[in-house]
């Protein structure tokens, strides 16, 4: 079984800083994917950034970086220069890879609801 | 072409009405999936279909029936609905190929059950 764990319920950032969104996870795959998802009010989830059990560099995608540390099974997203349209929950999600094949289910975090102030 | 359509955006119906969920995809993916969201919650897994076949189901109840006539489409007909089914219904489409297969939403439909 997988398990996604998001302690920060909401989080606060003053625009143009950066911030953290932490994410643990818990699984016996050996091999899986870590995504994060960016849900604004009006509902649509946007997948912002993904990272491999096997990649070896933390990902990164733009503003968004990941940042990937195995032993730890942490999987925290760090959004730099905060913009007011960041505002909005964030979701980390995880799903196995099983021979080769990785779609399927995804398990979600209770997500962290993140608001940028002016 | 990267956007997962879904009509309509709002839905209100009875528990006695029959109505349908559409979605759409025009990227190639062949697997579709149906989520349920609450307020405040995660998405909740409902079905997936692979090569427009069920692959996947939740042990979502009856009243909940998908259909996956091609592979650019995807239904969920909806019947005999409780008030606590009220939620946005999320679709989203994948790749099954090797790779990071993100997911791709579309924006949902709320669904209000009187």
């Amino acid at each position: 079984a997988q398990k996604i764990t998001q302690t920060q319920p909401g989080m606060f950032v003053q625009e143009k800083e950066a911030v953290t969104l932490d994410c643990t996870y818990d699984t016996s795959d050996p091999s899986y994917g870590l995504f994060w998802y960016k849900q604004p009010s009006s509902g649509e989830m946007i997948f912002l950034i993904y990272q491999g059990s096997y990649d070896q560099q933390n990902a990164t995608e733009g503003r968004y970086s990941l940042n990937f540390q195995k032993a730890r099974k942490s999987a925290n997203l760090v959004i730099s220069a905060s913009q007011l349209g960041d505002s909005a929950m964030y979701f980390c999600a995880m799903r196995a890879i099983v021979g080769g094949t990785s779609y399927g289910k995804l398990t979600f975090g209770q997500g962290t609801i993140l608001t940028v102030h002016p | 072409d990267t956007e997962v359509t879904q009509t309509p955006k709002h839905l209100v119906m009875g528990m006695t009405n029959k109505k349908s969920l559409k979605c759409e995809q025009h990227m190639g993916h062949r697997a579709m999936y149906w989520y349920k969201q609450k307020a405040k919650k995660p998405p909740e897994l409902m079905f997936v279909y692979s090569y427009e076949k069920l692959s996947i189901n939740e042990s979502v109840p009856s009243r909940f029936s998908p259909e996956c006539p091609n592979s650019s489409l995807l239904n969920l007909h909806l019947h005999a609905l409780q008030p606590e089914d009220s939620a946005l219904y999320l679709c989203a489409s994948s790749q099954v190929t090797s790779g990071r297969n993100e997911q791709f939403f579309g924006p949902g439909t709320r669904l209000t059950v009187l």
